[in-house]
């Protein structure tokens, strides 16, 4: 079964809006990264938070770390209809030392 | 731009053929990863490698098989290829640091595989 669950499944926002999207995993991690895909195309990797952070920051992008609930979310501020995407996580449980897997993502939409 | 290849872009191909994906990289990664992904969907892991000579199956079953010859090329084959295995077909790699440590992976554009 997957590592990583994301919700929402979907989320549609309007243009300047910000965009919330929360992931939760399973077992203990040594980092967790986001990741985002454009229809059809491979992904892109957006930010890596290590397990002893909490949160860290990159332009309008806001990720935070919760290890003892298992979860992270990843904060889009002001966001952009370029930023219509589906987001993905990615963990590499605790020694498994490559096995990166995803969640099951989320598809952003935002309109003008 | 991520130095990570695969071709074909788009392949159709009739039942009971067999093929492969190729998976090219030029930044020395030692970890290279195969996703199956549907239209949509989450990704799911089929096959993974640590460095040359190295594989290892994923979290779903496959019918496929990886080769880790070079450090650069990590090619999936299918010998028979059935309408089961349409899906698109990711291809990554990244640098393993040590000590569990990951960095970030870099993906290709994808093969779209389709099986009539």
């Amino acid at each position: 079964s997957q590592q990583g669950e994301e919700d929402p499944q979907a989320l549609s926002i309007q243009e300047g809006e910000n965009a919330t999207m929360n992931c939760s995993y399973k077992t203990s991690i040594n980092n967790l990264q986001w990741y985002r895909q454009n229809s059809g195309r491979g992904l892109v990797h957006l930010i890596l938070i290590r397990s002893n952070e909490r949160e860290k920051h990159s332009g309008r992008l806001r990720v935070t770390l919760d290890t003892s609930k298992k979860s992270s979310s990843l904060l889009i501020t002001a966001s952009r209809a370029a930023d219509t995407a589906s987001y993905f996580c990615a963990t590499v449980p605790t020694g498994t030392a490559s096995k990166l897997t995803f969640g099951t993502g989320t598809r952003l939409q935002v309109t003008l | 731009e991520a130095d990570i290849y695969q071709t074909p872009r788009y392949l159709v191909i009739g039942t009971g053929k067999k093929i492969t994906l190729e998976c090219s990289q030029t930044m020395g990664h030692d970890k290279m990863y195969w996703y199956q992904q549907d239209p949509g969907m989450e990704l799911h892991l089929i096959h993974y490698s640590y460095g040359v000579n190295s594989t290892e199956k994923g979290d779903l079953s496959s019918e496929s098989t990886v080769s880790r010859i070079r450090t650069e090329h990590f090619p999936l084959t299918l010998e028979s290829a059935r309408p089961s295995h349409t899906s698109q077909y990711l291809c990554a790699s990244s640098e393993y640091q040590g000590g569990g440590l990951n960095t970030e992976a870099f993906f290709g554009q994808g093969t779209r595989l389709t099986v009539v």
